[in-house]
């Protein structure tokens, strides 16, 4: 089956800091990239929708200067965090779909816990 | 895409079906019913998905009923393992394919 890879699977960092976390596609080409994030006891929530070699779609109440999303290739997609603050420690997880998919399936990124200090 | 209802929470005891069930009164002639599981500090995981018939495969069956406005999903034969949070999902083909995740079952599976 599609293997999709986080790295890194957690961070801890300083407030004020940015962190990079990268997704990607391991035995197939993903046109299209989702990130999400998910809050303690809450559900996944999407953050932004990547085509690859075009500019992320944010969801409402998603800053995007905040959360850049860069997808270079189509098999990877990174989200950066700039100047993270502790209300932004989550659990982010990126999904990925097949450029020749049937049946629309996507498939979850491990995740990667974000703990910002 | 429409919205779904699913109870909050489950119990099973291990070695009996797990029968979930997820309501989508709203769904229209189009939209797919998806089953996503999430177990602890993991991602998502892919289940089953159908549009009318019922479907079955290594994971699971999923049973839609023929107006389609409820769905349930079946793990024949549960274990410990299959404790999770499980995510009934309608969406559209091609609807960007994204998927709109609600509150899902918490499934407890109990020795």
């Amino acid at each position: 089956g599609a293997v999709v890879s986080q790295h890194p699977s957690w961070v801890i960092c300083k407030s004020g800091t940015s962190v990079k976390i990268e997704c990607r596609s391991l035995d197939f080409q993903a046109t299209t990239m989702f990130w999400y994030r998910q809050f303690p006891k809450q559900s996944l929530m999407l953050m932004a929708t990547s085509n690859e070699g075009s500019k992320a779609t944010y969801e409402q109440g998603v800053e995007k200067d905040k959360f850049l999303i860069n997808h270079a290739s189509l098999t990877l997609s990174t989200l950066t965090v700039t100047s993270a603050h502790p209300e932004d420690s989550s659990f982010y997880i990126c999904s990925a779909r097949a450029q020749e998919a049937n049946g629309n399936e996507q498939f979850f990124g491990p995740g990667t816990r974000l703990t910002v200090l | 895409d429409a919205k779904t209802t699913q109870p909050p929470s489950m119990d099973c005891a291990e070695g009996r079906a797990a029968n979930l069930p997820c309501n989508h009164s709203t769904i229209s002639g189009n939209e797919y019913v998806y089953w996503y599981r999430q177990i602890h500090s993991q991602g998502p995981q892919y289940i089953i998905h159908g549009l009318k018939n019922n479907e079955t495969n290594e994971m699971a069956s999923l049973i839609i009923t023929e107006d389609r406005k409820s769905s349930t999903l079946i793990l024949p034969h549960a274990t410990l393992r299959d404790t999770a949070v499980y995510y009934c999902i309608v969406r559209a083909h091609n609807a960007g394919n994204m998927l709109t995740f609600g509150g899902g079952t918490r499934l407890m599976v109990k020795p």
